[in-house]
């Protein structure tokens, strides 16, 4: 399944499918970008980051996708499990914004067993 | 592991009081961050600082101050509180100067409630 966008729609998977989290960044200008998990009661967790001059970075059952032509960002979590349930969200740093970074509202990701 | 700890999980305050939001971390982190998160809106940035003794505002600076006596704490104030200071508020850190490539990391928030 895939979910667009910076609202917060949900994204409901079954345990063992593949999810896709789209984030639509709004600054041509951003170098750097990071994906954050956060369940509920506790605070955004790092999961994975890349550079603008990358277009894929993997790490541990995930993989983050960026297409600076159209300016969007993408996280893939391979085999879902119920503790990937939570909100996830992206994060874009502007170039000339020393570390400050931008987040987007995030996507509730459900999945189901 | 980065550890950023919050000293409170949850506060409730009245209006007109003056809050102290602690937060300290134990990686030697050059710049912290304070963040307040509301739903719909996202994590918005009220202040940061980059070294001791040194502080930029953030987007929403009004109401807040900020205080690093120490690299490893970063104190926020609320000078006189407010209902619309009611929120969830984030603190972060992250390695480096004023250009980095490196990720924040976060404590676990503090619910503040102000009536």
């Amino acid at each position: 399944g895939e979910s667009v966008g910076l609202h917060l729609p949900t994204l409901s998977v079954q345990e063992g499918d593949n999810s896709i989290i789209n984030c639509a960044y709004s600054n041509s200008a951003s170098d750097y970008f990071i994906w954050y998990k956060q369940e509920s009661g506790k605070g955004p967790q790092f999961i994975i980051d890349i550079r603008s001059n990358m277009d894929k970075r993997q790490g541990q059952r995930v993989t983050v996708l960026l297409n600076k032509t159209v300016k969007h960002l993408s996280l893939q979590i391979a085999a879902t499990q119920p503790g990937d349930s939570a909100v996830y969200f992206c994060a874009e740093r502007h170039t000339g914004g020393g570390n400050k970074l931008t987040f987007g509202t995030g996507t509730q990701l459900k999945v189901e067993l | 592991d980065v550890k950023v700890t919050q000293s409170s999980r949850y506060l409730v305050k009245r209006t007109g009081e003056k809050v102290f939001l602690e937060c300290v971390q134990d990686m030697d982190h050059e710049n912290m961050f304070w963040y307040r998160q509301d739903p719909g809106l996202g994590l918005r940035l009220i202040y940061f600082s980059y070294d001791v003794k040194m502080k930029e505002k953030g987007d929403i600076p009004e109401g807040y101050s900020v205080s690093r006596e120490k690299k490893e704490r970063f104190s926020l104030i609320l000078e006189s509180a407010s209902t619309n200071q009611t929120s969830m508020y984030l603190c972060a850190s992250s390695l480096l100067g004023r250009m980095s490539n490196q990720p924040q990391h976060f404590g676990d928030g503090t619910r503040l409630s102000i009536l």
